[in-house]
Order: structure tokens, then sequence, then C-alpha cells
């Protein structure tokens, strides 16, 4: 089955940009959904489609996906953005959604 | 407001039975696929069970297949995981989540429960 990658952490400084990968083999080919977790809180879809915002996340969240690679951006990054992030692809193959192991974002 | 509200969770033993549910208010159920997703004490999620709006496409992680079964009720605005069989690993908070497209299940996940907690435990 399909695998997605996921860094453990990032951390970044306040009003930096934070960076968060997700890998699989071809994975440009597919659409990319991504996920914010607070801690004890239910997920939160804030990029779908590789690149799209849902109505009401800040412009400040931004996807890309390209070859073996989708990222998620959070540019200014602000102390409420640290969480749990999680990306997330429909492999056709198996019929099956995939989930990212998830990337813990520190807000130093 | 859409609103899935999950119940049903609890402490059962290992292959014991559960029947979760999912009330869904503020949008017009009957046209939306739905998911199941779990998510077990400190780790990531874990999609479950895939259904669409008429019920007629269903899906299942090979983790629950056999053992797991999704269904939905449209004119009560319901949606259910009946699991049986659990074991130790099946552990963790469920979360039914809509899909953001009505016309597709190869969609993002834009609305989610809070969750409710099953124990399998002796």
């Amino acid at each position: 089955s399909y695998v997605v990658t996921q860094p453990p952490s990032v951390s970044v400084a306040p009003g930096q940009t934070a960076r968060i990968t997700c890998g699989g083999n071809n994975i440009g080919s597919k659409s990319v959904h991504w996920y914010q977790q607070k801690s004890g809180q239910a997920p939160v879809l804030v990029v779908y489609d590789d690149s799209d915002r849902p109505s009401g996340i800040p412009e400040r969240f931004s996807g890309s996906n390209s070859g073996n690679t989708a990222t998620l951006t959070i540019n200014r990054v602000e102390a409420g953005d640290e969480a749990d992030y999680y990306c997330q692809v429909w492999d056709s193959s198996s019929e099956h959604w995939v989930f990212g192991g998830g990337t813990k974002l520190t807000v130093l | 407001e859409v609103q899935l509200v999950e119940s049903g969770g609890g402490l059962v033993k290992p292959g014991g039975s559960l029947r979760l549910s999912c009330a869904a208010s503020g949008f017009m159920f009957s046209s939306y696929n739905m998911n199941w997703v779990r998510q077990a004490p400190g780790k990531g999620l874990e999609w479950v069970s895939s259904i669409s709006s008429s019920s007629s496409y269903i899906y299942f992680a090979d983790s629950v297949k056999g053992r797991f079964t999704i269904s939905r009720d449209n004119a009560k605005n319901l949606l259910f995981l009946q699991m049986n069989s659990l074991r130790a690993e099946d552990t963790a908070v469920y979360y039914c989540a809509r899909f953001l497209s009505r016309t597709t299940m190869v969609s993002s996940f834009d609305y989610w429960g809070q969750g409710t907690l099953v124990t399998v435990s002796s």
C-alpha cells in the first residue's frame, strides 16, 4: 500500500516560515490534503487539493505538491500555530485513505 | 452550522462489540459521503472506513475489514460504526468526518466531530 512520510517534528521561531513535508512515490500525481490538530482537539482541514484553503483558514497557510514531495508552508508563524499537522492522500490502487504519521510543529 | 456528534464509546473487553453513532446536523446529511477516522492514544490519525451518501460504496482499512461495519440512516441523519471482535489495538478516539465534496469520495474531510473514546481492555 502507499506510504507517505512526514518528519516527526519541525521547530520555528515566531514570525518565521515553517515548512512541513509529506513524501511519497510520485505524490505529485495525487491530491494532498493537510490537517491541523491542536492538543486535545479534533483535526481541522487547513489545505485541500494540494493548495486550496477552506474558508476561515488564514492566507499564511499554503501548500504545494510536485514530484515526490508535498509541502505545507506556514508564513509568519504564530504561537497559536503550534500543533500536529497531518497530510492525507487517496491511494487508488488499494482504495484506502492514507495519513502521514504527523509532524509536531513547535513554535520556539 | 455543521455539527457532528459522536456517541457510543466506552470500555469493552477484548472480543466484545460496540456500536458508535454520529449525529449530523446543519447540512443535508443524505447528500454527503462520510467517514470514520481513529486515533490511538498519543498516536497519529488512522482512516477506518468510508460510506457513500446512498450506502452504495463502502471502504474499510485492512486493520478492521471483516470486523467492523459502517452504515447510515439518512432519514435520521445518523452514521454508525459497528465494531465486533474488538482488540486492544482498537483502543482509540473515533471521529466521524464529512467529505468536502458531495460528488466524489476522493475528497478531503472538511468537518470532524469531537470524537468518542473506545477502550478495549480486560
